[in-house]
């Protein structure tokens, strides 16, 4: 079974630039997370997705941030203008469900995409 | 608010040595309590999943506690090996939102 897939893996902008990141979840799951991991913190929900609906997002800067899950598979996560701050990995992550459809809710995460602003 | 609290927040220790590693919660109400993997420049992968009523749950070298009174967790590495370097992710899932929260992590380094 494919696992999560991410794109690129490694990004180096200059600030004010922006950025896009992909993401293709593991086929059937309906749950999809964005997470920002800063170096040596634990990862941090920017947005959840079930299926195509923002389930939450109140951690999104949303004045440069934005995401998106067309048809409720793919995602893309993009960054414009970038900031000397946003330097981290952004993991995607998905799982099966949410609630009963999904009693463990075990996430499958990507290798994550690292962001370098200079 | 749902917190989750992991110490220490590194830790080194000999090839061959035990260790533990602890998780406190104040999420409510409780779901399940994950503990996951971080290999360094990779994704986190799950080790293991304790629900309200599992106290013990062992996976190999790794052993996992749950005190759903106290709201504690903890990770018990038997006989570390190298591989065992990476950092430990406590992830608690409520029973009301389904959304995880996750500790900061504990970075742990095995020496030869």
């Amino acid at each position: 079974e494919a696992g999560v897939a991410q794109s690129p893996r490694y990004k180096i902008i200059e600030k004010r630039q922006s950025v896009a990141f992909w993401c293709n979840p593991i086929s059937g799951h309906a749950t999809l997370y964005w997470y920002q991991q800063i170096l040596g913190q634990g990862p941090k929900l920017l947005i959840q997705f079930q299926n195509n609906g923002v389930v939450d997002d109140s951690q999104l800067p949303k004045d440069r941030f934005s995401a998106e899950r067309l048809k409720g598979v793919d995602s893309t996560l993009k960054i414009q203008p970038a900031k000397l701050e946003d330097s981290a990995v952004y993991l995607c992550a998905s799982s099966l469900g949410a609630g009963s459809i999904d009693p463990t809710g075990e996430l499958f995460f990507g290798e994550g995409s690292r962001l370098t602003v200079l | 608010k749902n917190q989750v609290e992991q110490s220490p927040q590194s830790l080194i220790i000999l090839e061959g040595k035990n260790c533990t590693l602890q998780c406190n919660y104040t999420v409510s109400p409780f779901s399940n309590l994950r503990w996951y993997k971080q290999d360094t420049g990779r994704g986190p992968v799950s080790l293991t999943i304790m629900t309200f009523s599992e106290n013990t749950k062992s996976n190999g070298r790794y052993t996992a506690t749950l005190d759903a009174d106290t709201k504690q967790s903890s990770l018990h590495i038997t006989a570390s090996q190298l591989s065992d370097s990476a950092s430990y992710i406590c992830v608690v899932r409520s029973g009301g939102s389904y959304i995880p929260t996750f500790g900061r992590g504990t970075s742990l380094i095995v020496h030869p």
